[in-house]
Formats: C-alpha cells, structure tokens, sequence
C-alpha cells in the first residue's frame, strides 16, 4: 500500500500557483519524497525529489515539514499544460520501486 | 537524448494469445522496472531487473507473466494465455545507478484481451 495520502483532486487557475499537499506521518528517517505526474496517455514524469530539505528545479518546488510528515508540491506559475495526475511517493533507495497512490488530479482551468 | 521506449503502443489480443511487450531503456542505465496501470489507477509495479539479473518479481500477478532482460538491456514482458482481466497499460522504466535515482517511464503499452 501507498504511504502516502493526497487530495483526490483539486483545480487552479491557469497562472496562479498551484499547491499540491502530501501526508506521509510514517516516512523513515532515509526515506526520500518523490514527486511524478502523470499526463493522459503518457507514462509518468519525473518532477522533483527530496529528503528533508525544501527544492527547486526548473519545474516545481518542493517544501517538507520540518517533522516531515508532509509536503506541498508547488507549480508556481500554472498553465493548461500542468493538468495530470499528480503522485507523491516515499522510497528508500535506488531498487526499489515505487508504490503509487491514486495521486491527485489536478485541473489548471482557464 | 532518447528516452525509454516501448512497442507496441497498442495491443490487442484474443483472450487465450501469447502477447509480447518490449522496452528500451535508456542507454546506460541499469535499473529497469515494469508496472500494471488498470484505468483510473496509479501503476502497480510488477518486477524489477538489475542489469540482467531478475532481482524481484514478487509483483507479478500469475505465473503466465514472465519477464527477461537477457543482455541487460533491452525486457520483454511476455503473458501467456491473456485473460480480459490483464487489460492494462504496461509501462516500462529505466533508472541508472548514479546520480538521483529517479526513474525515466517510457509511454506505455495498451493492452486489451477481448
């Protein structure tokens, strides 16, 4: 089973910042946070990852709690093209593979 | 560069057919995994190989599923005896040893036993 919890959907407006929350209360100590999403009829993408320190790349940010029981994905300027399903994952190490939820599915509305 | 690939895009089989799924990682990398996406769900892995070696297929859901990856490279996903309850779309990804570790998903394959 997924360890982690998220909203089943959620709808941002095109150009606005769009906040994605994450429960994971019982991530491990070596447990990174991964973020895909998932575009209709494409295989998931990678966003972003991290461990206890908040991140950014050219796609998205990413904020844990300091006790890191959950975070937010951020999309900081949304556009039509950020509509997908959204997963938040925990894994330990490389070989592992990664348990789904259902995600979030996120709709950017004009 | 080019990314994990999958063939075919489609598929569609005759309950009782052998089917054939194959995946090109991307070039390099070590670490090669298959899932199950049934409609309207995240993927559900399936088995993992490292290099040529199988290292887990505790995900697989019968013993008509089989996995090889013969040279480390290029896996087929291979069920026999297709039942309409293996309709999914079967998505293959690649990761190398080094660096992140995040996994690179190819787009897929749509299989439908009818």
């Amino acid at each position: 089973d997924a360890k982690t919890t998220q909203p089943p959907s959620m709808d941002c407006a095109e150009g606005r910042a769009a906040n994605l929350p994450c429960n994971h209360s019982t991530i491990s100590g070596n447990e990174y946070v991964y973020w895909y999403r998932q575009i209709h009829s494409q295989g998931p993408q990678y966003i972003i990852h991290g461990l206890k320190n908040n991140e950014t790349n050219e796609m998205a940010s990413l904020i844990i709690t300091e006790d890191r029981k959950s975070s937010t994905l951020i999309l900081p300027h949304a556009t039509l093209r950020d509509t997908a399903v959204y997963y938040c994952i925990v894994r330990v190490a490389e070989g592992q593979n990664f348990v789904f939820g259902p995600g979030t599915r996120l709709s950017v509305l004009p | 560069g080019a990314g994990v690939s999958q063939s075919p895009r489609y598929k569609v089989a005759k309950r009782g057919q052998d089917v054939a799924l194959r995946c090109d990682p991307i070039s390099g990398h070590v670490s090669l995994f298959w899932y199950q996406q049934a409609l309207g769900q995240g993927p559900e892995f399936l088995t993992y190989f490292q290099n040529e070696a199988q290292l887990d297929k505790s995900g697989l859901p019968s013993d008509r599923f089989f996995a090889e990856r013969p040279e480390g490279s290029v896996s087929t996903l291979k069920i026999q005896r297709t039942q309409q309850e293996d309709s999914a779309v079967y998505l293959c990804a690649s990761s190398s040893r080094q660096g992140r570790n995040e996994q690179y998903f190819g787009p897929g394959t749509r299989l439908t036993v009818t």
